[in-house]
């Protein structure tokens, strides 16, 4: 079965990291482009950032440049966000989601993490 | 950057139909997707390439794109699509763009 499964966030303070995981299964994690995908309580889906099959082509969200690196390991089947320098905007749910293979959308989405900065 | 525009809510009767905008300026020379998200799920891709759909996805669901405005049609809906609906394109600098996302409320 094809799955998705985040891991990693919980309560952080301002100025702190954190690093997320989602590990894929069902499915050769090195065959897709990778994205995260946040969503703040109660608001809309906002994307964070994506990754080339082999990690050579990576872009981030204007508002996470710089303070998150996204990096995948296709070996270990995962993908990874680390966050720097957290704010309490930051708090959302984090979604990993797998583009499809043939097309440029999200076919597959794990059930997300969720993240929260606050003092 | 480039926007997206959906309207916040929509609001229609069982058995009739819902109409979602998705404005965007010349969005008719971009690829949209479409996606449903019940409360407390991931959300699930409904329409992708302006107007497929997914296997799995009753043909209740479609969708059209041209010039500034995208359109995903729920014909005879039913109390289980309600949900919030989101478009989303790539832009010209392999960013990826949502929209803010509208509520559909079956009455």
């Amino acid at each position: 079965e094809l799955q998705l499964v985040e891991s990693g966030g919980g309560l952080v303070k301002p100025g702190g990291s954190l690093r997320l995981s989602c590990t894929a299964s069902g499915f050769t994690l090195s065959d897709h482009n990778m994205n995260w995908v946040r969503q703040a309580p109660g608001k809309g889906l906002e994307w964070v950032s994506s990754i080339s099959r082999s990690g050579n082509y990576i872009y981030y969200a204007d508002s996470m440049k710089g303070r998150f690196t996204i990096s995948r390991d296709n070996a270990k089947n995962s993908l990874y966000l680390q966050m720097n320098t957290l704010r309490p905007e930051d708090t959302a749910v984090y979604f990993c989601a797998r583009v499809s293979g043939s097309y440029d959308y999200f076919d597959n989405w794990g059930q997300g993490t969720l993240v929260t900065v606050s003092s | 950057s480039y926007v997206l525009t959906q309207p916040p809510s929509v609001s229609v009767a069982p058995g009739q139909t819902a109409t979602i905008t998705c404005g965007g300026n010349n969005i008719g020379g971009k690829s949209v997707h479409w996606y449903q998200q019940k409360p407390g799920q991931a959300p699930v891709v409904v329409i992708y390439y302006d107007s497929d759909r997914p296997s799995g996805i009753p043909e209740r669901f479609s969708a059209s794109n041209s010039g500034n405005t995208a359109t995903l049609t729920i014909s005879r809906v039913e109390a289980g699509d309600e949900a919030d609906y989101y478009c989303q394109v790539w832009d010209t600098s392999d960013h990826v763009v949502f929209g803010g996302g509208t509520r559909l409320t079956v009455l």
